[in-house]
């Protein structure tokens, strides 16, 4: 398996515009998670489906951000506008049931800079 | 204060050193996962644990419920080991996990 896929790797764009991150969960899991992590914050949960349902987005900063899964294998997080406090890396991770009990699979991140 | 923390922040060893890094955590949890973030940036689960100790390898991972603590231990410490050890915590039913600020672990040969 590919494990899970995520682009673009880097993206770097200017205050204002819309951003658009992308995720291609591991085959056969139920469960997306996206997360971000900053050098202030550490990793924290932005949101998390599971069966292409929003379970929780209590993590979502603001309205800028958005979150779809439109089927088991697509996810996209969305900004706009964004905002230069808004770089930092975002990871896509998937789990089989996503139980508490269920090993995460990460994917690469995408490093976000907004000038 | 924290939900999840760990120490020591950093920490540097000579190879072939035995290693211990903490995590205490002040919520309910059902499991409590350890990570491994290597330089260059991808994540990777090392165990997860709700009770008792688990081992693969030279690591080693232990959990005390009553105490809310879980340790991670490394044996014959080697250079690629040098990476951030994350410990993060699930609570009930559901898989979202909260994350201590890592432990930046760096063995030098």
């Amino acid at each position: 398996d590919a494990g899970v896929i995520q682009s673009p790797r880097h993206e770097v764009t200017e205050m204002g515009q819309e951003v658009t991150l992308r995720c291609k969960p591991i085959s056969g899991h139920n469960s997306l998670f996206w997360y971000r992590q900053t050098m202030m914050r550490g990793l924290e949960l932005l949101i998390y489906f599971n069966n292409n349902v929003p379970i929780d987005d209590s993590g979502m900063p603001e309205d800028r951000f958005s979150a779809k899964m439109p089927n088991a294998s697509f996810s996209t997080l969305k900004i706009q506008p964004s905002e230069p406090r808004d770089s930092a890396v975002y990871f896509c991770a998937s789990s089989p049931q996503g139980r508490s009990t269920d090993t995460q699979y990460f994917g690469p991140g995408t490093r976000l800079t907004v000038l | 204060k924290n939900e999840v923390e760990q120490s020591p922040q950093n920490l540097t060893a000579q190879e072939g050193e035995f290693i211990t890094i903490n995590c205490s955590y002040s919520v309910g949890i059902s499991a409590l996962h350890w990570l491994q973030q290597h330089p260059g940036g991808g994540i990777v689960s090392l165990f997860m644990l709700s009770s008792g100790k688990k081992k693969h390898g030279r690591l080693i991972a232990t959990i005390n419920i009553q105490e809310k603590h879980s340790s991670l231990h490394i044996t014959a410490s080697h250079p690629r080991d040098s990476a951030v050890y994350i410990c993060a915590v699930s609570g009930g039913s559901q898989g979202n996990l909260i994350f201590g600020k890592g432990t930046k672990l760096s063995v030098k040969p």
